[in-house]
């Protein structure tokens, strides 16, 4: 099983800070996705990443897919309260289709 | 499109009872899997079906777990006997293609085993 390293595990910042988010493993992914899941909810697709180097933006969220296709990283600009949830990556393995996550990382932006 | 339905919402039974979680995917998807996911982490797959086979069920629990897709449709994952350490939110998810089609998650099964 390819593992996903994402860091911070826990992240709370103020209202209007930016952050970043870090999905790291020494494995290669054909695409990786990242999700975010609330409280009650499953994870909702926010985008997938499959060329290396890729960049995506998502409104004030940035996405971008590491040269070799092993780490990924998401910023978020001027947080918002509305963008507290559990951040989640995702990496389809080469060898197959089975997708696996990261252990998450929890955002906490307080107004 | 209708999402992918999940019952029961929350469980509750005692250790070494038996429990049953029942899934319904988006129509015309494919591809069902199956996550169990601890309080705090990722994620982790038990298994992953394709139409109504098995495509994989490595990190499935085999003593104790156990999961069909009679069908190719819908699907059940049961526990049998339950322990302590299985207590987490159970998530049923769904793809029309693994490779380059995103999942779509339901809202989960909390079981709570005391």
């Amino acid at each position: 099983t390819q593992l996903l390293e994402q860091s911070p595990q826990f992240l709370s910042i103020q209202e209007g800070e930016n952050l970043t988010v870090y999905c790291n493993s020494s494995s290669v992914f054909s695409s990786l996705q990242w999700y975010r899941q609330e409280p009650g909810e499953g994870p909702v697709l926010l985008v997938t990443v499959v060329t290396g180097g890729e960049v995506k933006k998502l409104k004030r969220l940035t996405f971008q897919f590491g040269d070799a296709r092993k780490d990924s990283s998401l910023h978020i600009t001027a947080a918002q309260p509305g963008d507290t949830g559990l951040y989640l990556c995702a990496g389809v393995e080469t060898s197959g289709s089975r997708l696996t996550f990261g252990e998450g990382t929890q955002l906490t932006v307080n107004p | 499109e209708a999402g992918v339905a999940q019952s029961p919402r929350y469980k509750i039974i005692e250790k070494r009872q038996s429990v049953a979680f029942w899934c319904n995917p988006i129509s015309g998807h494919a591809t069902l899997y199956w996550y169990q996911q601890i309080l705090g982490q990722g994620p982790k797959l038990l298994i992953q079906f394709q139409n109504n086979g098995v495509v994989d069920d490595s990190q499935l629990p085999k003593d104790r777990f156990s999961a069909e897709r009679l069908k190719g449709v819908d699907s059940t994952l049961k526990i049998q006997p339950a322990k302590l350490e299985d207590s987490a939110v159970y998530l049923c998810a769904s793809s029309s293609n693994p490779r380059n089609s995103p999942l779509h998650f339901g809202n989960g099964t909390r079981l709570t085993v005391t």
